[in-house]
């Protein structure tokens, strides 16, 4: 499979704990971007990367909120002090031009 | 605060129908429009993309942009059953950082009853 991955695809967890999801890009790819979907809503954009340098964050991305991508390839995106607000859809996409691709996301349902 | 508006729907044609679904934005820059496709549960999926002003042709599906109007629209021929899922708008970021960073539309669910 040569598109985007994400693990895990489900997460539970309660109120309060750390969760950290994972994204593998198109192996070719510099650029990788994280967004958040709600039910009935289109995907919001949380941070990008271009290489190993996230070049932006968006306001909707609290302190409690953190992404890495340490070599330029894979990314991670931790959730501190999780709250019920956090309960989402997390996709990633990455890209070489402007074109996005999505990976399948990681649902994630706080308790 | 740049946004893109989509009528939510639904939109329910008959199969074989063309479905005509509709987006503006309110960014006069924005340079790169896209449409996704979303079928519930799952993440979209890349349908067209369009820089210029006109019309962009692929198989059953047609896209239009107007950008003296701030307008984009996907009409989508001989619809299929297999077509109803929620359509979504992107806009495109371009230059200085925010390379590439799209804004989306809520979305239109669009239904195509046999």
């Amino acid at each position: 499979d040569t598109g985007v991955s994400q693990d895990p695809r489900h997460k539970i967890t309660k109120r309060g704990q750390n969760v950290t999801f994972r994204c593998d890009p198109i192996s070719e790819h510099n650029r990788l971007y994280w967004y958040r979907q709600t039910l009935g809503q289109g995907p919001e954009f949380l941070t990008y990367f271009q290489n190993e340098a996230q070049l932006e964050k968006s306001r909707l991305l609290s302190d409690r909120f953190s992404a890495e991508r340490p070599k330029g390839s894979f990314s991670t995106l931790e959730i501190q002090r999780t709250e019920q607000g956090d309960s989402a859809m997390y996709l990633c996409a990455s890209s070489l031009a402007l074109t996005q691709y999505f990976g399948p996301g990681t649902r994630l349902l706080v308790l | 605060q740049k946004e893109v508006e989509q009528n939510s729907g639904p939109l329910s044609v008959p199969e074989g129908a063309i479905a005509s679904l509709n987006c503006t934005y309110s960014d006069r820059g924005s340079q790169s429009f896209f449409w996704y496709r979303q079928y519930s549960g799952k993440s979209p999926e890349l349908i067209m993309f369009i820089y210029s002003n006109g019309d962009k042709e692929d198989g059953r599906f047609t896209a239009q942009l107007n950008k003296a109007s701030q307008y984009v629209s996907l009409l989508i021929r001989d619809s299929q059953p297999s077509d109803s899922a929620t359509y979504l708008c992107a806009v495109g970021d371009a230059g200085g950082t925010s390379y590439g960073k799209l804004t989306f539309g809520q979305g239109t669910i669009l239904t195509v009853h046999p």
